[in-house]
């Protein structure tokens, strides 16, 4: 049972940008837990996108950016390209769980 | 270049043990945690447990009275077990590494079925 909660579903045209929340609580986000995001395309593994909430991993396009507030975070994709369509994941530590714990998922269709 | 790639059995029947391997190349395996992460068809990403080389572990409560994670740094690979499967066990099987936090380098992902 995932303990961070996401939209299941955004979509935009190319070109346009859209957000991803990512919602948690004083014992993950909220106790100044760093957030990473991940992208998956359909049959393959995880690739991660953001870590420590805000930096970009090697290779990232600068068009993916984090940001987080208080028991949240969100995920911007600007200039929304075709390739960007998949399922993103945040992904966090939880204290009172004492474990690594992901979000509900977010599938990112571009209309 | 990090590179993990998970092997082991594809068919597990119901009430046996799952057992996975997670083969670690271009890094040293004493360096950070490892991790093992599962995703059930269709559905999102469960942590499963994680290892440093030390043998320390932190399981997912959840999962914590079946599962086994150990290591062997003279193979450069580290192990999951996971007893008593059930259906709801059926999943990707993905190994990783843990750095501060984040997970930044995985294995393509092993599907395990449990069936009889």
């Amino acid at each position: 049972q995932s303990v961070l909660t996401q939209p299941p579903s955004v979509s935009g045209a190319p070109g346009q940008r859209v957000t991803i929340s990512c919602t948690g609580s004083n014992s993950n986000i909220g106790a100044a837990y760093d957030v990473n995001w991940y992208q998956q395309v359909p049959g393959a593994a995880p690739k991660i996108l953001i870590y420590g909430s805000t930096d970009r991993s090697s290779g990232v396009p600068d068009r993916f950016s984090g940001s987080k507030s208080g028991t949240s975070a969100s995920l911007a994709i600007t200039g929304l390209q075709a390739e960007d369509e998949g399922d993103y994941y945040c992904q966090s530590y939880d204290s009172s769980l004492s474990g690594y714990v992901f979000g509900t998922g977010t599938k990112v269709t571009v209309l | 270049q990090v590179q993990l790639q998970e092997s082991g059995p594809g068919l597990v029947k119901p009430s046996e043990t799952l057992s996975l391997t997670c083969l670690v190349s271009g890094d040293s395996i004493s360096s950070y945690y490892w991790t093992w992460i599962r995703q059930p068809p269709g559905k999102g990403l469960e942590y499963v447990g994680d290892i440093f080389y030390t043998g320390s572990t932190n399981y997912n409560p959840s999962l914590k009275s079946r599962v086994s994670i150990s290591v062997d740094m003279s193979k450069d690979h580290f192990s999951l077990n996971l007893s008593s499967v059930t259906a709801a066990d059926t999943a990707v099987y993905y190994c990783a590494r843990v750095n501060r936090g984040a997970f930044d380098f995985w294995g393509p992902g092993a599907l395990v079925t449990v069936s009889s």
